[in-house]
């Protein structure tokens, strides 16, 4: 049964950088039918797609966050991580990665349980 | 910027049908934009219920089902239970590798 777990810093400080890794167990990220993907939800807030990556490297990423976006894959790890620098408290949340199912079959299954982060000085 | 639509709430009694509606803040919903509906309960991931406008991910209950009406997306759930109550977002794909959720609907069965 595929799994995910993110991790990573709970608390990042106001103009650093915010940095997560989801690793996958249960299956290879290398599968050539999946992204990976990242998405986060402001407390009592929803949720917004933040990025998605194939094992070759290539990503999409939301156009209101790529100027600070990074996310990258290491198949011999079988994770792939974020980085989002330049944060704000408007960074604040609660991240899930998931497996991204693309093509017609376009959905997030399964999620992470999320991990929260909160930027604070 | 594309805004995906949803209802902020909706209520529904126990047994009765309910349809959650996801739409295009400019434009029309048809399945070229594949959507997909999650369900969440408080302090708990994202459960993916249907995919692909009416694809039941496995172990979804029937009594939730997927389809296009008019120009929306939308999420009927039928003979609702207590545990439905929770909170519904869709996700549409809008091309270039780009995804959009829309901003949930907070269902309440009373």
């Amino acid at each position: 049964q595929l799994q995910l777990q993110e991790s990573g810093p709970g608390l990042v400080k106001p103009s650093e950088t915010l940095s997560l890794t989801c690793t996958v167990s249960g299956g290879s990220i290398s599968s050539s039918s999946h992204y990976w993907g990242w998405i986060r939800q402001p407390p009592g807030k929803g949720l917004e797609w933040i990025g998605s990556i194939f094992y070759d490297g290539s990503a999409y990423y939301n156009p209101s966050l790529r100027s600070r976006l990074t996310i990258s894959v290491d198949t011999s790890k079988n994770h792939f991580s974020l980085n989002v620098n330049s944060v704000t408290a408007a960074d604040t949340a609660v991240y899930y990665c998931g497996r991204h199912r693309s093509g017609s079959d376009q959905h997030f299954d399964p999620w992470g349980q999320g991990t929260l982060v909160t930027v604070s000085s | 910027q594309t805004v995906v639509t949803q209802e902020p709430s909706f209520s529904v009694s126990p047994g009765g049908t309910v349809t959650l509606t996801c739409g295009l803040s400019s434009g029309s919903v048809s399945t070229t934009y594949y959507p997909s509906w999650y369900q969440q309960t408080p302090g708990q991931a994202p459960r993916t219920l249907i995919y692909n406008t009416n694809t039941r991910s496995s172990g979804v209950p029937d009594r939730f089902s997927g389809s296009i009406l008019g120009n929306k997306a939308a999420l009927t759930i039928t003979g609702a239970q207590a545990d439905d109550e929770s909170d519904y977002y869709c996700m549409l794909y809008i091309g270039s590798g780009i995804s959009v959720f829309g901003g949930g609907t907070k269902l309440t069965v009373l």
